[in-house]
């Protein structure tokens, strides 16, 4: 079984301030891991993932996270925040057989960027 | 550029009607997916098809059906809604083998009166 926690549901940040939004996960396996992000009114759309490749991973718009398997931990970083930033952001956990039935989303987090 | 089209954005039905939720994508994936999204829940995975004709039952099945007669169509249908099936409705697509890396459409928000 796997599963994902979204430490925070609600983020807010000042424009120009780094981001911290913090995933940690569980699984039996060594997993696959995915950030997506959702503006208002929109579908998800994939930042970054992780596939047991580099432990860093650089996605679009300036986000990164890092994958840390001694905290189970899959936290999503960007150094300075631009409004356009602000959005719901959903951390995803897939069993490493690349199933795509076996994904599991996050209960997500809403960041807010303050001018 | 890829694209997954959800053809009603915002539907009204009455408790007991019939629901077709249309979607249509242009990338020659071979899996479609239907998740429902309400808010603290992240989103929830109600079916799910890997070739034409097949389908397999997610998390929340119940009170949905599914059609995939075209690789590029797949249909969620609410037999009789209920007031409880208020949501947001999304659909997504991916390859075979990209098991995380879904496309997704902007959405069909239901609601149930």
């Amino acid at each position: 079984a796997q599963s994902v926690t979204q430490l925070d549901s609600h983020v807010s940040v000042s424009e120009g301030t780094p981001v911290l939004l913090r995933c940690n996960y569980s699984s039996s396996y060594s997993p696959s891991l995915f950030w997506y992000v959702q503006h208002p009114n929109k579908g998800l759309q994939l930042l970054l993932k992780y596939t047991s490749a580099a432990t860093l991973v650089k996605g679009i718009n300036g986000f990164e996270a890092e994958f840390k398997k001694s905290e189970t931990s899959f936290h999503l970083t960007k150094p300075s925040a631009h409004m356009s930033d602000a959005a719901e952001y959903f951390c995803v956990v897939s069993d490493p057989s690349g199933s795509a039935r076996q994904l599991t989303f996050g209960s997500g987090t809403q960041l807010t960027v303050l001018p | 550029d890829v694209k997954v089209t959800q053809s009603s954005r915002y539907l009204v039905k009455r408790t007991g009607e019939k629901v077709f939720l249309e979607c249509v994508q242009d990338m020659d994936h071979e899996n479609m997916f239907w998740y429902r999204q309400d808010p603290g829940l992240g989103l929830r995975l109600i079916y799910f098809s890997y070739d034409v004709k097949m389908k397999e039952k997610g998390d929340i099945p119940e009170g949905y059906s599914v059609s995939r007669e075209k690789k590029e169509r797949f249909s969620l249908i609410l037999e009789s809604a209920s007031t409880n099936q208020t949501s947001m409705y999304l659909c997504a697509s991916s390859f075979l083998r990209d098991g995380g890396e879904l496309f997704f459409g902007e959405g069909s928000r239901l609601t149930v009166l």
